[in-house]
């Protein structure tokens, strides 16, 4: 069975600054992994997804995540906070399984505050 | 434009009225599927469906019904709705259950039952 931990519920950073929000998963497979955003009264967003292609994984608006098979996690960075980075990040993991049912577990959800 | 989309986006009603909640894609995906959404445990799944007449329960079926008759649509019933229904639900659809496949999520309909 698959797993994700998100490891803080709120982060808050200053504009400019580094934004980093972690994620740790478990899983006895290979894992696909996510990072969704939502902005405040919309629905999730891609933002990147890791299917083993390249540990280092680019996505949308700035950010990229690094897949680290030793240490199990799969961490969401941006160089330099905008305001409009303020939302809800979700890290999520495809669940595999017997009679795979396209289901996403995902982490608990970490909300960004950027601050003026 | 390719999306999803949920009607309503909020709904306050009473214990034991029944709802629906509508889900409609313009994507041509054979994967359709409910989550709920609660503070601190992330998105869970309701129910998902994998064409046209095949559904299956996920993690948190109780309390919920769905049904799959057209290949666009997903509707989520709540028969008897109860309280602890009240939650943030999104509907999601995908080309199919390929594990890397990206899900696309409706906007969301906030659920209040009192």
């Amino acid at each position: 069975a698959q797993s994700v931990t998100q490891l803080g519920s709120h982060v808050s950073v200053s504009e400019g600054a580094l934004v980093l929000l972690r994620c740790n998963y478990s899983s006895s497979v290979p894992p696909y992994l996510f990072w969704y955003v939502q902005y405040p009264n919309q629905g999730l967003q891609l933002l990147l997804k890791y299917t083993s292609a390249a540990t280092l994984v680019k996505g949308i608006n700035g950010f990229e995540a690094e897949f680290k098979k030793s240490e199990t996690s799969f961490h969401l960075t941006k160089p330099s906070a905008h305001m409009s980075d303020a939302a809800e990040y979700f890290c999520a993991v495809s669940a595999h399984g017997s009679g795979n049912t396209g289901k996403l577990i995902f982490g608990q959800g970490t909300t960004l505050q950027v601050k003026p | 434009e390719a999306q999803v989309t949920q009607n309503p986006r909020y709904l306050i009603t009473v214990t034991g009225k029944k709802l629906t909640v509508t889900c409609s894609q313009n994507m041509n995906h054979e994967y359709m599927s409910w989550y709920r959404q609660d503070p601190g445990l992330g998105l869970r799944q309701i129910y998902y469906s994998m064409n046209v007449e095949v559904t299956d329960k996920g993690d948190v079926p109780e309390g919920y019904k769905v049904s799959r008759k057209e290949k666009r649509n997903f509707p989520l019933i709540l028969e008897s709705p109860s309280p602890n229904q009240t939650s943030l639900y999104f509907c999601a659809s995908s080309p199919d259950t390929l594990l890397y496949n990206e899900q696309f999520f409706g906007p969301g309909t906030r659920l209040t039952v009192l």
